[in-house]
């Protein structure tokens, strides 16, 4: 069964850095793309951010909003994916989900790409 | 910022058929699949369609994704009271750092 654990949360001060983890099982996890999604209170689904496999490349993307002081990162050795949170914000003050990412072309050259699984979240407070 | 559009709210008896609306754009929809992912109250979401009309493993044929132009419909027949949830669309944008978006949402009541 794939499991997906995320820790990490908790309160910090505006300006203030977190670092929260994901601990998967289930799965090779140096084969799978991983993303961050996250979810202020009240509020609709954001996507964070996304990292490749190793073997495609590693490369990270970032929603506009965290560019720049997110930093998503893995340790397939510990199967642990990461998201560095830095110069953090109110307005980030969330519930951060982990997923593993699904994606590949359909037999008519569209682009399918979907969050999988989801962990259960992990809740951020940025708040003086 | 939602660059997918949803109906806020729908409802409707059990057993009935309810529709949930998706509108996007050229760089989402357009060109690429849309996916739908239900959120039950107090839970993290769930994939519930993926590639426009395919269902994971689990989940009832009572739910239906279609996709025509820019706009995505999921479809709920036979509605049940477990069925009360957030359900959001989302797509890959081919717009310069847009990446991965998802809808406004829309909250799903049973009757």
């Amino acid at each position: 069964e794939v499991q997906l654990v995320e820790s990490g949360g908790g309160l910090v001060k505006p300006g203030g850095s977190l670092r929260l983890s994901c601990a998967v099982s289930g799965f090779t996890f140096n084969n799978a793309w991983m993303s961050w999604v996250r979810q202020a209170p009240g509020k609709g689904l954001e996507w964070v951010g996304r990292i490749k496999s190793e073997t495609d490349g590693g490369t990270r993307d970032y929603a506009a909003p965290v560019k720049g002081r997110f930093t998503i990162s893995r340790d397939d050795s510990k199967n642990t994916l990461y998201l560095q949170m830095n110069s953090l914000k109110t307005e980030d003050t969330a519930v951060y989900y982990c997923t593993t990412v699904r994606h590949y072309y359909d037999s008519s050259g569209y682009y399918v790409f979907y969050m999988d699984v989801w962990g259960k979240g992990t809740t951020v407070t940025v708040s003086s | 910022q939602s660059v997918l559009t949803q109906p806020p709210s729908a409802s409707g008896t059990p057993g009935q058929r309810v529709t949930i609306s998706c509108s996007g754009s050229s760089s989402n929809i357009g060109d690429n699949t849309v996916n739908w992912y239900q959120q039950l109250p107090g839970t993290a979401p769930k994939l519930l369609i993926y590639s426009n009309n395919q269902r994971p493993s689990g989940v009832p044929d009572r739910f239906s994704g279609s996709k025509s132009g820019t706009s995505a419909s999921l479809a709920i027949s036979g509605l049940q009271s477990e069925d009360e949830a957030d359900y959001y669309c989302a797509a890959w944008d081919d717009s310069l750092n847009a990446f991965y978006v998802f809808g406004t949402g829309t909250k799903v009541t049973v009757l």
